[in-house]
């Protein structure tokens, strides 16, 4: 599973989006990028996924890159509720396994 | 729905002691697993089972063994704790390996603390 890289910490204010972004350079042509985040040490919750093209669902976008090297999730609104870690994980559908790495540690203030 | 539940919640243990975890879900999912997760850290994967019969070792195996009882259950037994495993254990399923993608569904934890 190919490594990826997350900055450890961001600020957004709320009602503006939250862009979090993520390097994967190493990732693989038949490897997903996954997004999770988890709020205040509960289990992680899924978010979104995407191999090539950009996706959207009721609670995020993202945003991959034409050479697939790095990726966006894109909260449109964030609010307090959203503050959590986020980890974005490079993974192939079968198998099911996730490597979590550090995440990035997003604080949505007033 | 209750979808994943661990148990216990909470739990002390001296070293040496051992204990099992237990994980259950409803959702009819083939594939199980267990993470921990440190202070700080992101989770890191302990065993997996990727359907009814088949276990397999994660990234952090040793000192733990699981033990896949049905579809439904997922134990992890600490057979002669150590402090190093005071940990947030988090037990997750998901769909097939082959199924559409892998969004894995998460349990609330158990925290464990060994002294």
């Amino acid at each position: 599973d190919a490594k990826t890289t997350q900055p450890t910490s961001m600020d957004c204010a709320e009602g503006r989006a939250a862009n979090l972004p993520c390097n994967h350079s190493t990732i693989s042509g038949n490897e997903y990028v996954y997004w999770y985040r988890q709020i205040h040490s509960q289990g992680p919750q899924y978010i979104i996924h995407g191999l090539k093209n950009n996706e959207t669902n009721e609670m995020a976008s993202l945003i991959i890159t034409e050479d697939r090297k790095s990726s966006t999730l894109i909260l449109p609104h964030a609010t307090l509720r959203d503050t959590a870690v986020y980890y974005c994980i490079a993974s192939y559908n079968q198998g099911g396994k996730l490597i979590f790495g550090q995440g990035t540690e997003l604080s949505v203030k007033p | 729905n209750a979808g994943v539940t661990q148990t216990p919640k909470f739990q002390v243990l001296k070293t040496g002691q051992s204990m099992t975890l237990q994980c259950a879900q409803d959702m009819n999912h083939n594939s199980m697993y267990w993470y921990r997760q440190d202070p700080g850290m992101g989770l890191r994967l302990i065993y997996y089972s990727a359907s009814e019969g088949t276990t397999d070792k994660g990234e952090v195996p040793n000192g733990y063994n699981v033990s896949r009882l049905n579809k439904r259950e997922f134990s992890l037994r600490l057979e002669s704790a150590a402090p190093s495993q005071t940990s947030v254990y988090f037990c997750a399923s998901s769909e097939a390996p082959g199924g559409s993608y892998n969004e894995q569904f998460f349990g609330p934890g158990t925290r464990l603390t060994v002294l």
